[in-house]
């Protein structure tokens, strides 16, 4: 059972434009949300993240917007940069002791010049 | 060190052997986290550490798995009598503290049953 679902396996995007990448979930004790990166053959490496009382955060060209209510997050890059071709990872942190995080499955992303 | 530290980069071992993964978290970093990938999926949670105690486990798949991290910085995966449904990237990270906190990836291990 994902708790935490991309739906989107892969998305092709022009420089220049908007990237939204899409992540809903299904834990409503989710408490923190985070977006990691991961090029081939490197590890994942943190992005940007949002607690579940914001709505959105923003850190240069990247936003990501949370919909509590429609247990929904997004992740928007403008502009997008052939650089950002990249393999995006949705992931949720249970409130309470649990120290783990639920990721998704991943969007990988292609920037095209 | 700069970053995560994982070792073997890439590991091939034959059905029914053991092996251990070794993780070198950036220093000063209290909590350590381990997570298995398959191909095209996202890291599955294994276990996590806060200092040297194992805080949550919940995620090894069966008892063929343990983790320690004896005196609170290395930490070892150790799978026994390996399967091939073992075969997946091994990766591990850390972070100054826990709870939904930046975690830094390693590299990972290839791990390869054959």
């Amino acid at each position: 059972d994902q708790q935490v679902k991309q739906n989107s396996p892969s998305l092709s995007v022009q420089e220049g434009r908007i990237s939204i990448l899409n992540c809903d979930y299904t834990n409503s004790m989710f408490d923190y949300f985070l977006w990691y990166k991961k090029y081939p053959a490197e590890g994942p490496t943190f992005l940007i993240s949002i607690s579940s009382i914001k709505d959105k955060n923003e850190d240069g060209r990247f936003t990501v917007f949370l919909n509590k209510s429609a247990k929904h997050l997004s992740l928007h890059i403008v502009p997008s940069q052939p650089g950002d071709s990249a393999v995006y990872f949705c992931a949720a942190h249970r409130g309470g002791s649990q120290g783990n995080l639920i990721f998704g499955k991943g969007t990988k992303l292609s920037v095209k010049p | 060190g700069a970053g995560v530290s994982q070792s073997p980069r890439y590991k091939v071992t034959k059905r029914g052997q053991d092996v251990a993964l070794r993780c070198d978290p950036i220093s000063g970093h209290v909590s350590l986290y381990w997570y298995r990938q398959a191909l095209g999926q996202g890291p599955e949670f294994l276990t996590y550490f806060n200092y040297e105690a194992q805080q949550d486990k919940s995620g090894l798949p069966n008892d063929r798995f343990s983790a320690e991290r004896p005196e609170g910085s290395i930490s070892t995966l150790t799978i026994q009598r390996t399967e091939q449904r073992d075969s997946a990237m091994y990766r591990c990270a850390s972070s100054l503290a826990g709870v939904g906190t930046e975690a830094f990836f390693g590299q990972g291990t290839r791990l390869t049953v054959v």
